[in-house]
């Protein structure tokens, strides 16, 4: 059971280059979410999506872009990379059950450096 | 706006002692209560989670937490720690919507 899987684990990118995280989960969870994680800031919400089909933003959107045309899978896209953008970045994916009280699962996450 | 405050940055305890981790929160409505464990390089993983019922909640690894209505907080506890505890813990809450706000997360260290 993979669970969820993050690609890459880590990157490097030039200021300006554009590049997709991937993320893909075998467990046919409706609910996923990409988060970014920075020191002494917790987890910040990016995107989500509640179904195939079906995304929205979260707290910090700018910058990002997403979608989800199957359930497995959540790439996440940088347009433009830039240095602020240098973060861990993980996936997460849950049951969208009504009241929202099932636990989140996480990737393992990719760690990105924008020079 | 929801929010979480793990007022503590680190905590620090002996081997075999109790260890407490602290939590409270801001939501409207009733609120789901989680904590998460980080260990390093590493994604989250659920340890447990409040939804409703018994205010003392049983997780994973003998840790448990204690959800206090009146003071809206909800900490994590453990009787006895062990060395293999120490890790970064990370609170969040999530209201009916399924919004989630996580803390800013606490480093537990545990000293043999």
């Amino acid at each position: 059971n993979a669970g969820v899987t993050q690609t890459p684990k880590f990157q490097v990118l030039k200021t300006g280059q554009s590049m997709t995280l991937q993320c893909a989960q075998d467990m046919n969870h409706e609910y996923m979410s990409w988060y970014r994680q920075d020191p002494g800031m917790g987890l910040r919400l990016i995107h989500y999506s509640v179904g195939a089909g079906i995304t929205d933003q979260g707290e910090v959107p700018n910058g990002y872009n997403v979608s989800r045309s199957t359930t497995e899978d959540f790439p996440l896209r940088l347009l433009s990379a830039a240095p602020s953008q240098t973060s861990v970045y993980f996936c997460a994916s849950r049951v969208n059950r009504v009241g929202g009280n099932t636990e989140a699962f996480f990737g393992q996450g990719t760690r990105l450096t924008v020079v | 706006a929801q929010s979480v405050a793990q007022p503590e940055d680190q905590v620090n305890v002996a081997e075999g002692n109790p260890l407490t981790v602290k939590c409270t929160y801001s939501v409207s409505g009733n609120p789901y209560l989680f904590w998460y464990v980080q260990y390093p390089n590493r994604g989250l993983q659920f340890l447990l989670k409040y939804i409703t019922g018994d205010n003392l909640v049983k997780g994973s690894y003998g840790f448990e937490a204690e959800f206090n209505k009146s003071q809206t907080s909800f900490h994590l506890k453990k009787p006895s720690a062990l060395v293999s505890d120490s890790a970064l813990y990370f609170c969040a809450v999530r209201d009916y919507a399924g919004k989630s706000t996580f803390g800013d997360g606490t480093t537990l260290t545990v000293k043999p």
